[in-house]
């Protein structure tokens, strides 16, 4: 069965240093990997995906995220955090068909 | 374009009322999809439908109904709401294509209360 896991409820980082939010999944065949980014009351939006190719995928806010098969994962990451990145991140993973399954999200804490 | 819209933005119901959550897109997107937020365990899909008149049930359809009559259109209802249902909803559409992974594109949200 396809799954995506989030090891981490919580991620604090000071402003300016660089960040990774962890995401590994599992599916059968090609992942088709996301990011999503939701703020406050707010929906999902997307940042970025992995189709195939590059192993490092560059996606929106300066945000990049790396593909490593042999280690099934898909870590986002930004060279230098910001206040207003502070956020919840759900990893995402299309199972093949129509459907998509979430991880059970991040919240990112930014510290100025 | 609006993107995705859904109506209410908030509702509290008793248990065993009814009612429709609303959600429109504005984009010619075929695939909508309904999923539920709940605390610690991200989102799970309610429905989706991959076309007008095509349905189907996601992770966690039941209590829940869907139609879809229209691309534009693809309206939630809950039949009889329980306290389990407290959660906030989220509509989603995206292009279609089982080959190609397209982005969804979510609206703003239905925060939902059942007493």
């Amino acid at each position: 069965a396809q799954s995506v896991a989030q090891p981490e409820d919580q991620v604090n980082v000071a402003e300016g240093n660089p960040l990774t939010v962890k995401c590994t999944y599992s599916v059968s065949g090609n992942p088709y990997l996301f990011w999503y980014v939701q703020y406050p009351n707010r929906g999902l939006q997307f940042l970025l995906k992995y189709i195939t190719g590059d192993n490092l995928v560059k996606g929106s806010y300066g945000f990049e995220a790396e593909f490593n098969k042999s280690q099934t994962s898909f870590h986002l990451k930004k060279p230098s955090a910001l206040v207003s990145d502070s956020a919840l991140y759900f990893c995402a993973v299309r199972d093949g068909t129509y459907k998509y399954i979430f991880g059970t999200g991040t919240r990112l804490k930014v510290l100025a | 374009n609006a993107g995705v819209t859904q109506t209410p933005k908030f509702q509290v119901l008793k248990t065993g009322q009814s009612m429709t959550l609303q959600c429109a897109q504005d984009m010619n997107h075929e695939y909508m999809s309904w999923y539920r937020q709940d605390p610690g365990m991200g989102l799970r899909l309610i429905h989706y439908s991959v076309g007008a008149g095509i349905t189907d049930q996601g992770e966690v359809p039941n209590g829940y109904n869907v139609s879809r009559s229209t691309t534009e259109d693809f309206p939630l209802r809950l039949l009889s709401a329980a306290p389990s249902q407290t959660s906030v909803y989220f509509c989603a559409s995206r292009t279609p294509g089982t080959g190609a992974p397209y982005e969804q594109y979510f609206g703003p949200g239905t925060r939902l209360t059942v007493t």
